[in-house]
């Protein structure tokens, strides 16, 4: 199975911080899709197919990347954007999920 | 608009079966896929399977052998049996359509005597 590496596991952001976080494939993958969790709800989908936004994401959000490197970057964090954020991928079965980056707010 | 709603026991005790039910509105399961992923306490999310429109299914290679995904397409729910149940199995099980776009609120099973 293709194993999602995600990094850092925790990081801190202040308010206007530039703030980006990647996801290495164990192979190449065609997309990479981000979800966003906060405590006590179910993940929401953040980003698909690599860079489209969800409906309503805020459009500081953005997700670049290609084959086997991924990143996740928030153009100016906001205390709204403290989350954990998981990648997935489901190029290949089974599909499978990073271990999650957790967002705090500095 | 689209819905998804889990509803399980609750607790559930070692070496037992589990069953979980999602039911589903605002789209088709003979059209769309829906799939199930768990997340223990604290802890990261894993896939656990998927049933197509078609019927056809796929499951996640460490639990194949203990894992079943069906669904009743007139009643719109989808369910999910895991059996010889650990402590390990205890975890939040989410029901989720197909991309991923949209997912249920969840269902706490714990694995306890």
């Amino acid at each position: 199975q293709i194993v999602l590496t995600q990094s850092p596991a925790i990081m801190s952001a202040s308010p206007g911080e530039k703030v980006t976080m990647t996801c290495s494939a164990s192979s190449s993958i065609s997309y990479m899709h981000w979800y966003q969790q906060k405590p006590g709800t179910s993940p929401k989908r953040w980003i698909y197919d690599t860079s489209k936004l969800a409906s309503g994401v805020p459009a500081r959000f953005s997700g670049s990347g290609s084959g086997t490197s991924y990143s996740l970057t928030i153009s100016s964090m906001e205390a709204e954007d403290a989350a954990t954020y998981y990648c997935h991928q489901r190029s290949s079965y089974p599909c499978t999920f990073g271990a999650g980056t957790k967002l705090e707010l500095k | 608009q689209v819905q998804l709603k889990e509803s399980g026991p609750g607790l559930v005790a070692p070496s037992q079966s589990l069953s979980i039910t999602c039911t589903v509105s605002g789209f088709s399961l003979t059209s769309y896929g829906v799939s199930w992923v768990r997340q223990p306490p604290g802890k990261g999310l894993e896939w656990l399977g998927v049933i197509w429109g078609d019927g056809s299914t796929n499951y996640h290679s460490a639990l194949i052998s203990r894992l079943s995904i069906s669904k009743d397409n007139s009643k719109s729910q989808v369910f999910l049996k895991l059996n010889s149940l650990q402590t390990d199995d205890t975890a939040t099980y989410y029901c989720a359509k197909s991309k991923f776009a949209y997912w249920g609120q969840g269902t706490l099973v714990t694995v306890s005597a």
